[in-house]
């Protein structure tokens, strides 16, 4: 019973590449959340998305972020043209149903950003 | 979400029981309250949750006070693999969905 997974681990752009995480669910979880943690900082809440649907968005920067949850194959957290400051571990976490009280939610390892 | 007031870190004995302490006074009546732990950079794993009354599970138990302004997750024999930065997380269901996480406690178990 494989857990959140999140590939890659581990990734290094240059300034002004294209940075791609992808998040697979828990089998199961139709619902899809991803947060930012600063070094020495807690997560921040980015995005919530269920199958082809944000749902809220509320924390994802207005410019150079992205998310999406196709139908098939794993949610995709994209930014484009990097910066230093995206330097970050990112964490996807995934829910059964909606994140009601009784759906916690489970967090994959991670993918490490690191922007040269 | 309410907000959370943690201690920054403490120390814990192997196989004592360390408690975390955590205020939650604007907590609402609808709002639990979660606990969460990161282990070295790893991530966030679930720990418990409650509402009003003391949960117990396999890894901790939850002890929320009558007013439910405050909370004490215990872990009721440490261990060394049990170092981690432990977040107290209060939230209401219904369409809010994110958890608000603070900067935690960084809990040390010592030999």
């Amino acid at each position: 019973n494989a857990g959140v997974m999140q590939n890659p681990r581990h990734l290094v752009r240059r300034r002004g590449q294209e940075a791609r995480l992808r998040c697979s669910p828990m089998k199961g979880h139709s619902h899809v959340y991803w947060y930012r943690q600063l070094p020495e900082e807690g997560l921040k809440f980015m995005v919530y998305l269920q199958k082809e649907n944000i749902i809220d968005e509320s924390g994802m920067p207005k410019e150079r972020f992205s998310a999406e949850f196709p139908k098939e194959g794993p949610s995709i957290l994209r930014i484009q043209q990097v910066v230093r400051g995206d330097s970050a571990a990112y964490f996807c976490a995934s829910s059964l149903g909606w994140a009601g009280v009784t759906y916690e939610q489970y967090f994959g390892p991670g993918t490490r950003l690191t922007v040269t | 979400d309410a907000k959370t007031t943690q201690p920054t870190s403490m120390d814990c004995a192997e196989g004592r029981a360390a408690n975390l302490p955590c205020n939650h006074s604007t907590i609402s009546g609808n709002e639990y309250v979660y606990w969460y732990r990161q282990i070295h950079s790893q991530g966030p794993q679930y720990i418990i949750h409650g509402l009003k009354n003391n949960e117990t599970n396999e890894m901790a138990s939850l002890i929320i006070t009558e007013d439910r302004k405050s909370s004490t997750l215990i872990l009721p024999h440490a261990t060394l693999r049990d170092t981690a930065v432990y977040y107290c997380i209060v939230r209401v269901a219904r369409n809010n969905n994110d958890m608000r996480f603070g900067a935690g406690t960084r809990l040390t178990v010592k030999p």
